[in-house]
Formats: C-alpha cells, structure tokens, sequence
C-alpha cells in the first residue's frame, strides 16, 4: 500500500496562478482532510470531506476549493493564488472520525511570488 | 478538545531514554491522549494513544497520571531518528469533522 500520497511535491506560482493539489489514498478511507503549515506554527485544517461527492470548510477556507469525486481521491484548488497562501499542505485520511489515528500524506511545498 | 501545554524544546542523549511531558488539566472523561511526531518536513506520523491506562507499542509507551490531567511520552532508547516536533492532542471520541487540533509542540533533539 502506498498510503497516502501527494502531488506536486513542490510548486512556485505567481500571484494570481491558480493551481490543483492532488491527494490520493489507497486505504478505502472514508474521511480526508487538507491541512496547512506555517513555519512554527501546527497544522490547520482547510476543508474535509466525509465521503464520496462531500465536502466541507475547516478553519482557514477562504481562498481555498476542494472536490471528492472519487473515494480515494481528494483535491484541493487555489483559484487566484496570494503570497499569503505561501505554505507546505497536508493531506490525511481516517477510516472514521471516532479515530483519532489520521495517516499524513508527505506533503507539498507551495511558494507563491 | 481540552487544550495541553507541552515545553517548547527538549534535548535527549543518544540511546537514553526520552520522556516528553504534556499537561491537560481540563481534560473530560471521554476524552483521549493522542501523539504524534513529524520529522523535518514530512507528514505527522501517528504514535500512541490512550484513555487512562498505560499503553505501550513498538514505537514508545504512553504514560497517564491517574487524574489524567498529564501524560508523558516514553521513548526508551532515543535515536538520531527520532528528532522530530511531537505534539500531544486530546480529543474525544465524537465530533463530525473528526480533525486533529495541533498546537506547537516539543521539538526533541536528539544528541549524539
């Protein structure tokens, strides 16, 4: 099983690029999430999805589209990148969230000019 | 999710053991310990959790006072590898997101 996984592993956009992360896992996992990390700073959670054709907003949405239409797939979208949204993003799965065991994907490093 | 305090930075020797210490006073009765590490750069990789009992798996063993409202995480024989931030969460076993809450953690390092 390759878990979960990440692309690109890195990105420089200019501002107002747009771009899609891809997140995909191979667990059967009904849950995913979309995080972002700032230098010194935990993680915070952008959007998540519940299952297939679901989605919903975390704490920091704003700026920030996602899509689940297949199971194993979830992707995140900035339409009009800002430097602000310069960051590394995680992406994680859970069979359910009673779990609090969540399996990271290895990240993307995204600088936007 | 009860919040938790964690030092900012520990160092360890080489093949000593690591105890990393965590407070949540506020903790409730359903609630769970959780901790996870993330070496530079990767993705936080899950380690151990625990309700009020101490659990041990081959990556480290889980102490909890018996008010609960502290924990410490056990690395018996601490490598190179294991410098990474840790981070301890507690969160109950509900909620609809189910999201990890992460605050700062300890970063351990680990010193030859």
């Amino acid at each position: 099983n390759a878990g979960v996984t990440q692309t690109p592993k890195f990105r420089v956009l200019k501002t107002g690029q747009s771009m899609t992360l891809l997140c995909a896992q191979d667990m059967n996992h009904e849950y995913m999430y979309w995080y972002r990390q700032d230098p010194g700073m935990g993680l915070r959670l952008i959007h998540y999805s519940v299952g297939e054709g679901t989605t919903a907003k975390g704490e920091v949405p704003d700026g920030y589209n996602v899509s689940r239409l297949k199971k194993q797939n979830f992707l995140l979208g900035l339409e009009s990148a800002a430097p602000s949204q310069t960051s590394v993003y995680f992406c994680a799965s859970t069979v359910h969230p009673t779990s609090g065991q969540q399996f990271f994907g290895p990240g993307t490093r995204l600088t936007v000019l | 999710d009860a919040k938790t305090t964690q030092p900012p930075s520990m160092d360890c020797a080489e093949g000593r053991a690591a105890n990393l210490p965590c407070n949540h006073s506020t903790i409730s009765g359903n609630e769970y310990v959780y901790w996870y590490r993330q070496i530079h750069s990767q993705g936080p990789q899950y380690i151990i959790h625990g309700l009020k009992n101490n659990e041990t798996n081959e990556m480290a063993s889980l102490i909890i006072t018996e008010d609960r409202k502290s924990s410490t995480l056990i690395l018996p024989h601490a490598t190179l590898r294991d410098t990474a931030v840790y981070y301890c969460i507690v969160r109950g076993y509900g909620g609809s997101q189910g999201n990890l809450i992460f605050g700062k953690g300890t970063k351990l390092s680990v010193k030859p």
